[in-house]
């Protein structure tokens, strides 16, 4: 079975533009999580997804976004990138909607911001 | 208010010696309790979990972990270090009251030979 897919892997973007990442999670998990991870630091919640809609939201700000589809993958937007949104972006899914049994993660997509 | 706190940033032991990598949590609600490890360049891997059924939890590798909570601690501890341990470790909570996940800062692990 695959695990938790993410893409691309990398990315280099300009101050200012816009960035997608995408995540696929495992077959038959109905939620998705999205991390932050600062070189250096533990990862930051973002966004929690359950059976297509917003559970649960960490302290970022409004340029961050994020959606899942029908098929339970699911889009991280971020608008008007900053040098300090450069970091590793994790995605994570489980079959539950609260997490209780665990998360699998995926590798992440290192963003790079210049 | 939730909150994890990994005791210490660095912990360093000797190949074959026990492991300790502290954590206390701070929850208004009862706790689901998670130690991940990342090794460089890797994901997150989950090494254990604890979810209000037993209070030691056993996981991958060797690793286990006691629920506290008297003392609001879950720390993570493994008999015989192996240099194939070495690696960023972090103590997760998600409280059953919300979708919230809370990571520690980590405990980075170094064994030496």
């Amino acid at each position: 079975d695959a695990g938790v897919t993410q893409s691309p892997t990398h990315l280099i973007k300009t101050r200012g533009q816009h960035v997608t990442l995408r995540c696929s999670p495992i077959s038959g998990h109905k939620s998705v999580s999205w991390y932050q991870q600062v070189l250096g630091q533990g990862p930051q919640f973002i966004f929690q997804y359950y059976e297509k809609e917003e559970r649960g939201r960490g302290n970022f700000p409004d340029r961050f976004s994020a959606r899942q589809f029908p098929n339970y993958s699911s889009e991280l937007n971020v608008n008007a990138l900053l040098l300090g949104d450069s970091a590793l972006y994790l995605c994570a899914s489980s079959s539950g909607g609260q997490g209780r049994f665990g998360y699998t993660f995926g590798s992440g997509t290192r963003l790079t911001v210049v | 208010a939730q909150s994890v706190t990994q005791l210490d940033s660095h912990v360093s032991v000797s190949e074959g010696t026990p492991v300790l990598l502290r954590c206390n949590y701070s929850s208004s609600y009862s706790p689901s309790l998670f130690w991940y490890v990342q090794h460089p360049n890797k994901g997150l891997q989950l090494l254990l979990k604890y979810t209000s059924a037993a209070t030691l939890v056993k996981g991958i590798n060797g690793f286990e972990a006691e629920f506290k909570k008297s003392e609001t601690s879950f720390h993570l501890t493994k008999p015989s270090a192996h240099m194939s341990d070495a690696a960023e470790y972090f103590c997760v909570v998600i409280h059953t009251g919300g979708f919230k996940t809370i990571f520690g800062a980590g405990t980075r692990l170094f064994v030496k030979a």
